[in-house]
């Protein structure tokens, strides 16, 4: 049971290179986040899905695209990158809405 | 406009005293509370959570107050060990479409000193 595992765990690119970030859990939760966390800033939410088929916009969305095809996965994308977008990238999962949120270990993306 | 502050961005703390982590947010729609631990080069994890319909919850050495009034919520670690020495997150979500979000605090970074 890996829990919620990221792909890649570092990468760098530059300035208008597109790269895919992968999250999958094994615990079949419906709900899937992700978030970016900055330097004094916290975690902000950048996308989320309520289940298979479905996502939604958080926080902080532009610049970003997700897809969730299958339960599992919850694919993060940068079609242009910026150094704006320098960041570490946690995906998280839940059972239920307002239940505890279980996170990955994290993707640090460095854009040149 | 941050809705979840934490002001205090580091606290030291000696072994066996008790640590104290402060949180407070602005938005009256948040009902659910909650507090991450996170170690370096690793994601967040869940600690202990408290919903608006309580006061108090407590888990072993930790224990999260809320002061709904105030809008101010802590972390009590009773006592402390130089295991508990990370970066502590409140968050916090609301009702209806906003239960889905959590909204972070910037983090306090404990260290306890042995």
């Amino acid at each position: 049971n890996a829990g919620v595992t990221q792909t890649p765990k570092f990468r760098v690119l530059k300035t208008g290179q597109s790269m895919t970030l992968l999250c999958a859990q094994d615990m079949n939760h419906e709900y899937m986040y992700w978030y970016r966390q900055d330097p004094g800033m916290g975690l902000r939410l950048i996308h989320y899905s309520v289940g298979e088929g479905t996502t939604a916009k958080g926080e902080v969305p532009d610049g970003y695209n997700v897809s969730r095809l299958k339960k599992q996965n919850f694919l993060l994308g940068l079609e242009s990158a910026a150094p704006s977008q320098t960041s570490v990238y946690f995906c998280a999962s839940s059972y239920q809405v307002q239940e505890t949120q279980y996170f990955g270990p994290g993707t640090r993306l460095l854009v040149l | 406009d941050q809705q979840v502050k934490q002001n205090s961005p580091s606290l030291s703390v000696q072994e066996g005293r008790i640590s104290i982590l402060n949180c407070d947010y602005t938005n009256s729609m948040f009902d659910y509370f909650l507090w991450y631990k996170k170690y370096p080069a690793e994601g967040p994890t869940f600690l202990i959570s408290i919903s608006s319909i309580k006061d108090k919850n407590e888990d072993g050495r930790f224990t999260v107050f809320l002061n709904k009034s105030a809008k101010h919520l802590s972390l009590h670690i009773v006592p402390s060990q130089p295991g508990d020495s990370a970066v502590y997150f409140c968050a916090a979500s609301g009702v209806g479409s906003s239960a889905r979000q959590l909204t972070f605090g910037s983090g306090t970074q404990l260290t306890v000193l042995p």
